[in-house]
């Protein structure tokens, strides 16, 4: 089956600093790949949709020029989190859609990102 | 007002036992419905996949339900086992936009000994 690799599964980062991170499509291409945050305990929050050789679409609350993509070929996304702070941290989480059974989209995940910064 | 609202938010059973998540959408119109498996610190894994005309699939000891009328889905879990502790999300894409997802907030589950 389709799989998703994310990468880093986790970073520790001081203040002030930037944290990229990849979302890779293993297999298959993906046009679009989808960033999500996660709090403790909370359900997934979709940020941004990634669109391959385009700008990605973020959504409302989400600032663009903190959270940076690029999706510069049809296999990997990355995210990145600029002059991250300590409400930066959290789970962010990636995601491909793919073509399944009776037409509808499956839906890959990444493993997500466990970001922690100092 | 989040369109997919998922019930009970937490549910905590012994092992061996069965239980049925419950999953509420006002998403419209209806492409499919997907449950996940979100083990802690793990990424969502997709247990199931329904689309309007089925109702219901199986995925080992889960079962997903799908009342595409009353817009409902479940989630029946059989012989649960501690490997089972884990939170499920319902997740529901709107007709010809299957890039627009709606998220569960999720039922976290723990299965104890």
């Amino acid at each position: 089956g389709a799989v998703v690799s994310q990468h880093p599964s986790w970073v520790i980062c001081k203040s002030g600093t930037s944290v990229k991170i990849e979302c890779r499509s293993l297999d298959f291409q993906a046009t679009t790949m989808f960033w999500y945050r996660q709090f403790p305990k909370q359900s997934l929050m979709l940020m941004a949709t990634s669109n391959e050789g385009s700008k990605a679409t973020y959504e409302q609350g989400v600032e663009k020029d903190k959270f940076l993509i690029n999706h510069a070929s049809l296999t990997l996304s990355t995210l990145t989190v600029t002059s991250a702070h300590p409400e930066d941290s959290s789970f962010y989480i990636c995601s491909a859609p793919g073509s399944g059974v009776s037409g509808a989209n499956v839906l890959t995940f990444g493993a997500g990102s466990r970001l922690t910064v100092l | 007002k989040n369109q997919v609202e998922q019930s009970p938010q937490s549910l905590i059973i012994l092992e061996g036992k069965n239980c049925t998540l419950q999953c509420n959408y006002t998403v419209s119109p209806f492409s499919n419905l997907r449950w996940y498996k979100q083990d802690t610190g793990r990424g969502p894994v997709s247990l199931t996949i329904m689309t309007f005309s089925e109702n219901t699939k199986s995925n080992g000891r889960y079962t997903a339900t799908l009342d595409a009328d009353t817009k409902q889905s479940s989630l029946h879990i059989t012989a649960s086992q501690l490997s089972d502790s884990a939170s499920y999300i319902c997740v529901v894409s709107a007709r010809d936009n299957n890039n627009d997802m709606r998220f569960g907030a999720g039922t976290r589950l723990t299965v104890k000994p």
